[in-house]
């Protein structure tokens, strides 16, 4: 069965740096183009970003080009999302999804960040 | 982009059926049939419901449908019952943007 699963979460300071990760199983990682999305505590959802199946194609979301970098390793199957400058205002649990006819058909269960100080 | 427009919240009654809206531009909604929409239940991820306007996945419920009339798309959930309490999120392909949420209370 199809299994995503985030990493790499937790506390950090305003101004640093988190690399978060997506494990993917159950399913041929290269052949889909992947995605973060993420919900601040308490509010809607909000998409970050995209990665194209073979890495040719990624885009992000104006409150974080920039600042964020998505990438994967389909050796791996892995995809990434790597965070620099943080603000308080990512602060959320991030989600990894994979893309299937222009929706998010699976997800995984997230993993928090916290920017504070 | 603005997010898409969805009610606060909906109320309906066990075997009753309610409709969510969402609103939004001709450049989004009205243009594409790519609209799709989620179940999240508390501390839980989203869970795809309907994609491409009206499509189901296998699994989900065929008391789940979904519509569309021109910037407007609709999620009708027929014979409620109280599983189907939840935060329901519209949202549009193009654009890449969702609607901010609507909470099912089922009385």
């Amino acid at each position: 069965q199809v299994q995503l699963v985030e990493s790499g979460g937790g506390v950090v300071l305003p101004g640093r740096s988190l690399r978060l990760s997506c494990a993917a199983s159950g399913f041929t990682f290269s052949n889909y183009a992947m995605h973060w999305v993420r919900q601040a505590p308490g509010k809607g959802l909000e998409w970050v970003a995209i990665m194209s199946y073979d890495g040719s194609y990624k885009d992000y979301a104006e409150s974080v080009k920039g600042r964020f970098t998505i990438s994967r390793d389909n050796s791996k199957n892995t995809l990434y999302l790597q965070m620099k400058s943080l603000r308080p205002e990512d602060t959320a649990v991030y989600y990894c999804a994979r893309e299937d006819s222009a929706s998010y058909s699976y997800w995984g269960q997230g993993t928090l960040v916290t920017v504070s100080s | 982009q603005s997010a898409l427009t969805q009610p606060a919240s909906v109320s309906g009654s066990p075997g009753q059926s309610i409709t969510i809206s969402c609103t939004g531009a001709s450049s989004d909604v009205g243009t594409y049939n790519a609209v799709s929409w989620y179940q999240q239940h508390p501390g839980k991820a989203p869970k795809l419901m309907i994609y491409e306007g009206s499509k189901r996945p296998s699994g989900v419920s065929n008391r789940f449908s979904g519509s569309k009339s021109g910037n407007t798309a609709s999620l009708t959930i027929s014979g409620l019952q109280a599983e189907d309490e939840a935060d329901y999120y519209c949202c549009s392909y193009a654009g890449s943007i969702f609607g901010g949420g609507t909470k099912l209370t089922v009385l």
